[in-house]
């Protein structure tokens, strides 16, 4: 296994527009968490997930946010009704239970709202 | 309300010296502390950490330390290489305030270091 991948890795998208990104964590790792990073930010924890069970929500998380990890496996984050506010980069890290404090992070989804 | 904060958007220094980069708390609850290197188009990777029950934690070249009196730690870089040019953030683990265990991570902004040759 080669560590956590995010697809795609860009996305360009018009005001209004739905988008979805996807990401494949450690195989043996059953957390995953959602992040997004906006220009001179550390990342901002945006939800995690305990196999396929979503256990927190930031308030960041609009209603436009929706995420999901139907078999414990992959998880994809959704914005519907994109706003330029949303352009960021989207990052998703998992842990193994064991060391829940060491989270691996995938290269990120940079998300450009025209 | 910032959390963590990494008050030096930057740092310099020479190769061969050591490098430190501070990081302070507000928060008395976190419990671990982490701290991560980036480099451009990747994401952040973990580097080393220390429990609130430690005060110094060493990883070949990479030390943390953690002052927890004056919430603050810092990480030294003994010696610092030009492979060690990055983005370092501060991060800390927050507990609930309804008392179980959150594993929520909390970043810094993040110190841009530079190792001159």
């Amino acid at each position: 296994d080669t560590g956590v991948s995010q697809d795609p890795r860009h996305k360009i998208t018009k005001r209004g527009q739905n988008v979805t990104f996807r990401c494949d964590p450690i195989s043996e790792h059953n957390r995953l968490y959602w992040y997004r990073q906006t220009l001179g930010q550390g990342p901002e924890f945006l939800t995690y997930f305990q196999n396929e069970a979503q256990l927190e929500k930031s308030r960041l998380l609009s209603d436009r946010f929706s995420a999901e990890r139907p078999k414990g496996s992959f998880s994809t984050l959704e914005i519907q009704r994109t706003e330029q506010g949303d352009s960021a980069m989207y990052l998703c890290a998992s842990s193994s239970k064991g060391l829940i404090y060491e989270q691996y992070f995938g290269p990120g989804t940079r998300l450009t709202v025209t | 309300d910032q959390q963590v904060k990494q008050n030096s958007p930057s740092l310099s220094v020479q190769e061969g010296r050591i490098s430190i980069l501070n990081c302070d708390y507000t928060n008395s609850m976190f419990d671990y502390f982490l701290w991560y290197k980036k480099y451009p188009a990747e994401g952040p990777t973990f580097l080393i950490s220390i429990s609130s029950i430690k005060d110094k934690n060493e990883d070949g070249r990479f030390t943390v330390f953690l002052n927890k009196s004056a919430k603050h730690l810092s990480l030294h870089i003994v010696p610092s290489q030009p492979g060690d040019s990055a983005v370092y953030f501060c991060a800390a683990s927050d507990l609930s305030i309804h008392t179980f265990r959150d594993d929520k991570i909390i970043f810094g902004k993040g110190t841009r270091l530079h190792i001159l040759p």
